[in-house]
């Protein structure tokens, strides 16, 4: 069965540090993998998504992540955080249909000026 | 825009009173799936619709109930609601095709229970 772990429930940094948020799933095949962020009382906004081709993904708003199989992993990345920033970050991970899509447990990140 | 739209935002019911959450949208997207989200957990499914062929995952309570009239309609009505299903609601749509798939998400309802 699919599973997604984000190790880390909760992540401090200052603003202008870069930021990395780590994302590890289980799943057999090549899986869809996502991350999407949700800021309070919101919906999910999708940030970037890899389906298969270079393993480093480009997203909205300066976000990267890079697929490692060797790792199992898909982790989060930006150079360079702003205030905005802060929020809840989920990873997903999904079979080619999308029909059955798991989220991770989250992560929230808060930005210190 | 085109855009997944629930309505409302903020939906208080009383313990047992059936209550209606509603789901439209404007991407004539195929698919609509209801999350539910409790409060600092990650969405979990709770059934899909792939056009008209519903999906129920196998822990969803049968006290949760959808009905999809439509391509852009879609409601998630919870017979008797306890204190344990208030949460928040996500409706979301996607499209089966392959490297486009993805999915987009409603702001979400946010049901109180009382």
């Amino acid at each position: 069965a699919q599973s997604v772990t984000q190790p880390d429930i909760h992540i401090t940094v200052s603003e202008g540090a870069s930021l990395e948020l780590r994302c590890n799933y289980s799943y057999g095949a090549t899986p869809y993998l996502f991350w999407y962020v949700q800021s309070p009382g919101q919906g999910l906004q999708l940030l970037l998504k890899y389906f298969s081709g270079d393993t480093l993904v480009q997203g909205i708003k300066g976000f990267e992540a890079e697929f490692k199989r060797s790792q199992s992993s898909f982790n989060l990345r930006k150079p360079s955080v702003h205030w905005s920033d802060a929020a809840e970050y989920f990873c997903a991970v999904g079979e080619d249909s999308y029909d059955k899509v798991i989220f991770g447990p989250g992560t929230s990140l808060s930005v210190i000026p | 825009d085109a855009m997944v739209i629930q309505n409302p935002r903020y939906q208080v019911t009383q313990f047992g009173k059936p209550v209606t959450l509603s789901c439209s949208q404007t991407l004539n997207h195929n698919v609509m799936y209801w999350y539910q989200q409790k409060s600092s957990q990650a969405p979990k499914l709770l059934f899909h619709y792939y056009d008209k062929d519903f999906n129920n995952e196998a822990d969803t309570p049968d006290n949760f109930q959808s009905r999809r009239p439509n391509t852009s309609f879609c409601f998630l009505d919870i017979r008797s609601p306890g204190l344990g299903d208030a949460a928040m609601y996500l409706c979301a749509t996607s499209t089966r095709q392959g490297m486009n798939t993805e999915a987009f998400f409603g702001q979400g309802t946010r049901l109180t229970v009382v």
